[in-house]
């Protein structure tokens, strides 16, 4: 039912940086703000980055959002081992739609 | 500081209506750009929009679930009230309340419903 795709899976070892993909239409994307949230394994879902590319106050700048067309990006650099969670994206769609989310994509730290 | 809890049935049999309360503090709903929702999600799978309700009244649903949907808010108790029809199995999953300003930027801890006879 999900309408944003996202990669099943990314990993990386401590330290690195890890890109994270989410491919949508012009009808959401294309149009919208894309949202990120980060799902702790069993947590409620965080607010990463709003409006394509801004960080909550508390969020660590090693978490960067953009946007380009119909996909945006999540990169997480400087990759530590709490990191390890579910991502998804998410924007609005249009009326037929609403707000729709990512696959989601469970990164592992190595 | 901004908390919101889910209340309501942990079992609804098929074809039954679920009814949950989302109490909330550390906000107003009477506050411009804010509004109050639920999402969802199945066990093992992704996250799920159902229903925003807005400051000045406003509500958006999913186009998907919208005739099953209703949401209320009562800003003297500070709560927000779904209710969805016709339950199914495959509506088994967690469902969180959550506050919206510049995205859902804060969860409720989520609420467990099972639909089984």
């Amino acid at each position: 039912q999900s309408v944003l795709t996202q990669p099943p899976s990314a990993s990386g070892t401590p330290g690195q940086r890890v890109s994270i993909s989410c491919s949508g239409s012009s009808s959401n994307i294309g149009s919208n703000y894309v949202y990120w949230y980060q799902q702790l394994p069993g947590t409620a879902p965080k607010l990463l980055i709003y409006k394509n590319n801004q960080r909550p106050s508390g969020v660590p700048d090693r978490f960067s959002g953009s946007k380009s067309g119909t996909s945006a990006s999540l990169a997480i650099s400087g990759l530590r081992s709490e990191d390890e969670a579910d991502y998804y994206c998410a924007a609005w769609g249009d009326s037929l739609s609403g707000y729709v989310f990512g696959t989601g994509t469970k990164v592992t730290v190595l | 500081q901004i908390t919101l809890k889910e209340s309501g049935p942990t079992l609804v049999k098929p074809s039954q209506t679920l009814t949950l309360t989302c109490t909330f503090s550390g906000f107003s709903v009477t506050t411009a750009g804010v509004g109050v929702g639920w999402l969802r999600q199945p066990p093992g799978k992704a996250l799920e929009w159902l229903v925003f309700i807005y400051w000045d009244d406003d509500t958006r649903y999913s186009p998907s679930l919208k005739s099953r949907l209703t949401i209320t808010k009562d800003t003297s108790k500070n709560q927000v009230v779904l209710t969805m029809t016709n339950m199914d199995p495959v509506d088994t999953g967690t469902y969180y309340c959550a506050h919206w300003s510049d995205g859902v930027d804060v969860w409720g801890q989520g609420t467990t419903v099972t639909v089984s006879s």
